[in-house]
Parts: structure tokens; sequence; C-alpha cells
């Protein structure tokens, strides 16, 4: 059974960074691709980027690009999301998610990690 | 960037109801990279189609998906207490963003 944890809520002020751990099990980690989805409070779902831990090179969503670095490290089985120059709209639940099928960025996801909070304020 | 509408924002049903619920893509999709996703409060989304017409692993036959080009649907046969919930859909072809639309809320009349 596939499972994906992540890291524990986290407070920041505006202009710092955070970075979000995603550790998973059960599964082949290196072949899925891993992507990164937001939801502020109380809206909908966005996707931010996402990763295929053997090929290495990440994609980003437009809106992120240059404040994100997505990384894997296939060794422990983690994947990384750091967001940087953080103000209060990046307030919100980050999840990981992994892709249905192997080697293949274009599936559905079908397994989720439990969330991360990441609250932004002064 | 393909941009996806959903409708109605919310739809009131009791328990039995058939639930139609759309979702409208800026662009032409390929049927093969629409997925559907059901999130209840404090969870995770929870995958239910993918491929615009395929139910994933668990997920019960009430649930269907239907679609093609821009305009897809999903269908709740007869809704149940535990379907009401958020839903979303999810393009994921060609190349990134894999975009998901606003949502629709599902709650009971």
């Amino acid at each position: 059974q596939v499972q994906l944890v992540q890291s524990g809520a986290e407070v920041k002020k505006p202009g710092s960074s955070v970075k979000v751990s995603c550790k998973a099990s059960g599964g082949t980690f290196s072949s899925y691709a891993i992507s990164w989805v937001r939801q502020a409070p109380r809206q909908g779902l966005e996707w931010m980027g996402g990763i295929i831990p053997i090929f290495g090179t990440a994609n980003y969503a437009q809106k992120f690009q240059g404040r994100v670095t997505i990384t894997a490290d296939k060794s422990t089985s983690t994947a990384y999301m750091e967001l940087s120059s953080l103000r209060s709209e990046d307030t919100g639940v980050y999840y990981c998610a992994r892709g249905r099928a192997a080697y293949n960025w274009n599936d559905a996801v079908d397994y989720w990690g439990q969330g991360t909070l990441v609250i932004v304020s002064s | 960037e393909i941009v996806l509408t959903q409708s109605p924002g919310t739809l009131s049903l009791s328990p039995g109801e058939r639930a139609t619920l759309s979702c409208r893509a800026s662009q032409s999709v390929s049927s093969f990279y629409l997925a559907w996703y059901q999130q209840k409060p404090g969870q995770a989304p929870r995958l239910l189609i993918y491929g615009a017409s395929s139910r994933a692993t668990g997920i019960p036959d009430r649930f269907s998906g239907s679609g093609s080009g821009t305009d897809f649907t999903l269908t709740i046969s007869r809704l149940e207490p535990e379907d009401f919930a958020v839903y979303y859909c999810q393009q994921y072809g060609g190349s990134p963003p894999f975009t998901f639309g606003q949502g629709t809320k599902l709650e009971i009349k």
C-alpha cells in the first residue's frame, strides 16, 4: 500500500522560505511523478509543479516559476517542495500526490499526502 | 494554459437523486487526460475518474464520467449520504500546468 507522509505544519514570516517534505513508502518511488498541489483557505486546488525522480527534471506552473523548487531524493524516497519569497497569499495546505502510472507525466494522481499547513504571517 | 470551468458552483440535492456535474475546458482536452476528484472537509482529494470515464480502484459504479473535447460530465446515479462533498475536474494533457476546475459543492437539500 502506497503512503505519502508529509512534514508538519509551518508558520513563516513574509519574505522567508518554506520547505515541505513528502516521504513515500510501499511502492517504487523513482518511477512515478510526484506533483505538488496547493489549496488556499476555503479555495480550490492549484497545481504547482512536479517531478519524476528517475528523470530528475521538474516542471512548474508559470505562476510559481522562479519561486518554487521541487526536488527528490531517491535514496530516501522523499520529495521536497521549497517556496521562497513567501507572502500572505501563500497561506494554505500543500499536498504532494503521486501519478497513477509510472514514467508518465500525463496521468491523474491517485495517492495523496495528508497535506501540510503553511501559514505566512508577520 | 487550459482553463476549466465547473458548473454549477453549488448543487443541492437529496439522497437517492441523480447528480450531474459539468466541466468545460477553454480548449480541447483529449479524453485520455481528464480526471475527477472528490474532496471532503479536512481530507485530501480522492481520485474518482481518470481518462474521462474510467473509475479508479474501489470507486462505486454509481459514479460515471463522460464527455470529450471541451465538455465533460460527472454523474452520480443515486446519491448516498457520503457523496456530499466538493468535486474537482483536472486536465493533465500535453505540457504542464495540469489545471483544476474551481470545484462544485454538492450539498444536501
